[in-house]
């Protein structure tokens, strides 16, 4: 159980376009979902928390107009990377979190978005 | 805020030989750490998690950590490193952000690579 899917596994997209990113809790329901970002041979850098229901929480630096999230049901959050640039260009992750678990999180597979 | 320092980017052993992967934090209160381990192109593990019950923590694939409080350590070690062990490994701490939001705080990984 707690398997979190993501979906495209990779993408290419031209500049100034604009690319969304799902991500799905499979087998449980999560009130909460995280959406990371890695730099080739980084850490995670946490963006944004999202709860079910209400606007996501940014973190410090990361620009709200620009990476849109979306939480509208209990299985699926989505990022929207709009008028995307190479700089955007990374390995996005995300994560989800039962609801009542204080610190589990279940983290899918990862979405490589390159930015031509 | 709680951070972590893992010490050594890289670390390089031979098959069947010993693995030590060093961990430390900041914390002002007791805290929750993890260890994940993310294979290339793909999301984060969970191999393991203190929870503050047992120091001594066992995991998947053989690895255990030991919180030490006085030292403000939970490294991850394996007694006899496999090919199949080579991969990146982050170590976590969980942090409540102004809001009370529980969130993951990583270091910036240590990959492992396994000699034949």
């Amino acid at each position: 159980g707690a398997v979190v899917s993501q979906h495209p596994s990779w993408v290419i997209c031209k500049s100034g376009t604009s690319v969304k990113i799902e991500c799905r809790s499979l087998d449980f329901q999560a009130t909460t979902m995280f959406w990371y970002r890695q730099f080739p041979k980084q850490s995670l850098m946490l963006m944004a928390t999202s709860n079910e229901g209400s606007k996501a929480t940014y973190e410090q630096g990361v620009e709200k107009d620009k990476f849109l999230i979306n939480h509208a049901s209990l299985t699926l959050s989505t990022l929207t990377v709009t008028s995307a640039h190479p700089e955007d260009s990374s390995f996005y992750i995300c994560s989800a979190r039962r609801g009542g678990g204080r610190y589990e999180q279940y983290f899918g597979p990862g979405t490589r978005l390159t930015v031509t | 805020a709680q951070s972590v320092t893992q010490l050594g980017s890289h670390v390089s052993v031979s098959e069947g030989a010993l693995v030590l992967l060093r961990c430390n934090y900041s914390s002002s209160v007791p805290p929750y750490l993890f260890w994940y381990v993310q294979y290339p192109n793909q999301g984060l593990q969970l191999l393991l998690k203190y929870t503050s019950a047992a120091t001594l923590v066992k995991g998947i694939n053989g690895f255990e950590a030991e919180f030490k409080k006085s030292e403000t350590s939970f490294h991850l070690t394996k007694p006899s490193a496999h090919m199949s062990d080579a991969a990146e490994y982050f170590c976590a701490v969980s942090d409540l952000d102004q809001g009370g939001s529980e969130k993951l705080v990583f270091g910036k990984g240590t990959k492992l690579t396994v000699n034949p």
